[in-house]
């Protein structure tokens, strides 16, 4: 069965300091990942979403980047992170192909300083 | 285009209650819907998902939803509600590169003893 790992589960960051979260998808082949984040009392914002290795596509302009250096990884970095970077980010998956659910990793609560 | 409208942000049921969740959606093609839950500082879980094979989709955790093609909705009931049914829920359709969905506001769920 697949399933999908996000780390870590809670991070603390100063304002200004880097950022990498990573997600890795077990049990299938060419996904198709995305990730979001979860504002306090709002719904979720796609951030990236990759249909292969080394394709990102950005959905909101923000200091944040996205690399998809393996098949079934994905990271989110910055390089400086601002207060309102703060919230929880969630790592999806789905298989390939048209009309596919997304599964979802446990996120990881983000809170800047 | 696709849209997704869910009305109330927040529904209170007692316990053993009928819950009903509502859900519009806008799509210029045929749409694929889906429910996910998530509880507090989880990922979103698949309740249950439309894929055109039938209009009454049942889920997990005793729920169903009803595809209505008049109605452009696609609302959210479980007969009984359960103490473990306090979440929140989303509403999402399918659409667009990637397999992107796009997500409603989310209803949070409270459930009264």
């Amino acid at each position: 069965s697949q399933t999908i790992h996000q780390w870590p589960a809670t991070l603390v960051q100063p304002v200004g300091s880097p950022l990498s979260l990573e997600c890795t998808v077990e049990g299938t082949s060419n996904p198709n990942l995305y990730w979001y984040r979860q504002a306090a009392g709002r719904g979720l914002q796609l951030l990236f979403y990759s249909v292969g290795i080394g394709q990102i596509s950005s959905e909101v302009p923000q200091n944040l980047s996205a690399s998809r250096p393996q098949d079934r990884q994905f990271i989110l970095s910055s390089k400086k992170l601002l207060l309102s970077d703060s919230g929880f980010y969630l790592c999806a998956w789905s298989v390939r192909g048209g009309n596919q659910p997304q599964h979802f990793g446990d996120g990881t609560r983000l809170s800047i300083l | 285009a696709q849209s997704v409208t869910q009305l109330g942000s927040h529904v209170s049921v007692s316990e053993g209650a009928l819950v009903l969740l509502r859900c519009n959606y806008s799509s210029s093609v045929p749409p694929y819907l889906f429910w996910y839950v998530q509880y507090p500082n989880q990922g979103l879980q698949l309740l249950l998902k439309y894929t055109s094979a039938a209009t009454l989709v049942k889920g997990i955790n005793g729920f169903e939803a009803e595809f209505k093609k008049s109605e452009t909705s696609f609302h959210l009931t479980k007969p009984s509600a359960h103490m473990s049914d306090a979440a929140e829920y989303f509403c999402a359709v399918n659409g667009g590169a990637g397999n992107k969905l796009t997500f409603g506001g989310g209803t949070r769920v409270l459930v009264k003893p």
